[in-house]
């Protein structure tokens, strides 16, 4: 059951123009959500993330949307270069159930996108 | 300078041999973790160590086991008891943190 999804697997815009990504979840004890950029046979990278508390978090090109009672986020990339271009993955984070301080980490399948010059 | 490390780069594995994946981390970080990733899919969680001689199953533990000797290293191994181990294996860390930095992956390929 897949509790973090990215239904397009593929993304493609052309230079300039906004890139969206979206991302649904079902477990409403998430409570933070990131998101990661990542570029064949290397580790991803850590981009923005966001709390559950807001509603909104920006970082120059990137931000990120969250609409808690659609249980609803969304990167938005403006404006997309050709070196953005790379697999996107949302994660949706948790503390692990057998206690500690630390948080596990629900990743979707990742959304492609492809940035045209 | 501060980083991830994991080696090697590429491994092929002849069926029925374990193998062990190094991963290494100088960023002071209580926590790791050992990820999969296959082909179209997202990263599914192995194991993860919250303190050094300490560590808990992920959600697909089966066929791999870990160790936490230290706090800058986490090794995994893959068994022979591992029915499909070929995939990109990836480790990361993180320090009390919802945000997890990882290192640059291994490949692993059963010949």
């Amino acid at each position: 059951d897949q509790q973090v999804k990215q239904n397009s697997p593929s993304l493609s815009v052309q230079e300039g123009r906004i890139s969206i990504l979206n991302c649904d979840y079902t477990n409403s004890m998430f409570d933070y959500f990131l998101w990661y950029k990542k570029y064949p046979a290397e580790g991803p990278t850590f981009l923005i993330s966001i709390s559950s508390i807001k509603d909104k978090n920006e970082d120059g090109r990137f931000t990120v949307f969250l609409n808690k009672s659609a249980k609803h986020l969304s990167l938005h990339i403006v404006p997309s270069q050709p070196g953005d271009s790379a697999v996107y993955f949302c994660a949706a984070s948790q503390k692990f159930t057998g206690g500690g301080s630390n948080y596990k980490l629900t990743f979707g399948k990742g959304t492609l996108l492809t940035v045209n010059p | 300078d501060g980083g991830i490390t994991q080696s090697p780069k590429y491994l092929f594995r002849k069926e029925g041999q374990n193998v062990t994946l190094s991963c290494e981390q100088n960023l002071n970080h209580d926590a790791m973790y050992w990820y999969r990733q296959d082909p179209g899919q997202g990263l599914r969680l192995i194991y993860y160590s919250q303190i050094v001689n300490d560590f808990q199953k992920g959600d697909i533990a089966e066929g791999y086991s870990v160790s936490r000797e230290k706090k800058e290293s986490f090794p995994l191994t893959v068994t022979s008891a591992q029915k499909n181990p070929t995939a990109f294996y990836l480790c990361a860390s993180s320090i009390h943190a919802d945000t997890q930095y990882f290192g640059p992956g291994t490949r692993l390929t059963v010949l």
